[in-house]
């Protein structure tokens, strides 16, 4: 299976601080997603990463992806209490049906 | 404007019945796609269309079926509903296909009783 694993499973901090997720997958990769999802509502893209890019930045959003290791990381800094929500990266496979895999998820808190 | 658009977001209902899930975007895209969110909130694909035509089809049961009349719109039906196929389920839609950015309707939480 080509499912990505997200790690932790949730995160509380405090707001200002910084938090880090990190995803981790087992096939080839054309590119890699960020999904943001609040609490009973539908996936928000955030940010995309292809295969031959390192690391991408959008406002508070940092990501990397290192291939070698099957694994990208999620930073988002400043941290409000409106990021509470979850956070799934997606990937999708070089062969086969073009469709995207989501990982299981973390569940960020953001504490006042 | 939504855009992505989902009807309706609770579908209560008895095992057995049959209910339907419209989906409707506004985005021009020529891919839709349906998911299932389980209670651990893990997503898996279900369908998709391109272009009113289907690409995916993933190990679903033959109780689900997709209709798509034309690109904006893909509906879900579901025959003789059963406990497990309590869920949320998500639409969404794409410019292209599989891994461009996907764009999700708010989903349909579906409890059978």
């Amino acid at each position: 299976s080509q499912q990505g694993e997200e790690d932790p499973q949730a995160l509380s901090i405090q707001e200002g601080e910084n938090a880090t997720m990190n995803c981790s997958y087992k096939t080839s990769i054309n590119n890699l997603q960020w999904y943001r999802q609040n609490s009973g509502r539908g996936l928000v893209h955030l940010i995309l990463i292809r295969s031959n890019e390192r690391e991408k930045h959008s406002g508070r959003l940092r990501v990397t992806l290192d291939t070698s290791k099957k694994s990208s990381s999620l930073l988002i800094t400043a941290s409000r209490a409106a990021d509470t929500a979850s956070y799934f990266c997606a990937t999708d496979a070089r062969t086969g049906f073009q469709k995207l895999v989501f990982g299981t998820g973390t569940r960020l808190l953001v504490s006042p | 404007d939504t855009a992505v658009s989902q009807t309706p977001k609770y579908l209560v209902t008895q095992m057995g019945n049959d209910k339907s899930i419209k989906c409707e975007q506004n985005l021009g895209h020529d891919t839709m796609y349906w998911y299932k969110q389980d209670s651990k909130k893990f997503l898996k694909i279900m369908f998709s269309y391109n272009n009113k035509e289907l690409i995916i089809n993933e190990t679903v049961p033959n109780r689900f079926s997709p209709k798509s009349p034309d690109k904006a719109h893909l509906n879900l039906h579901i025959n003789s509903l059963e406990l497990g196929d309590s869920a949320v389920y998500f639409c969404a839609s794409s410019l292209g296909q599989g891994f461009d950015e996907q764009f999700f309707g708010p989903g349909t939480r579906l409890t059978v009783l």
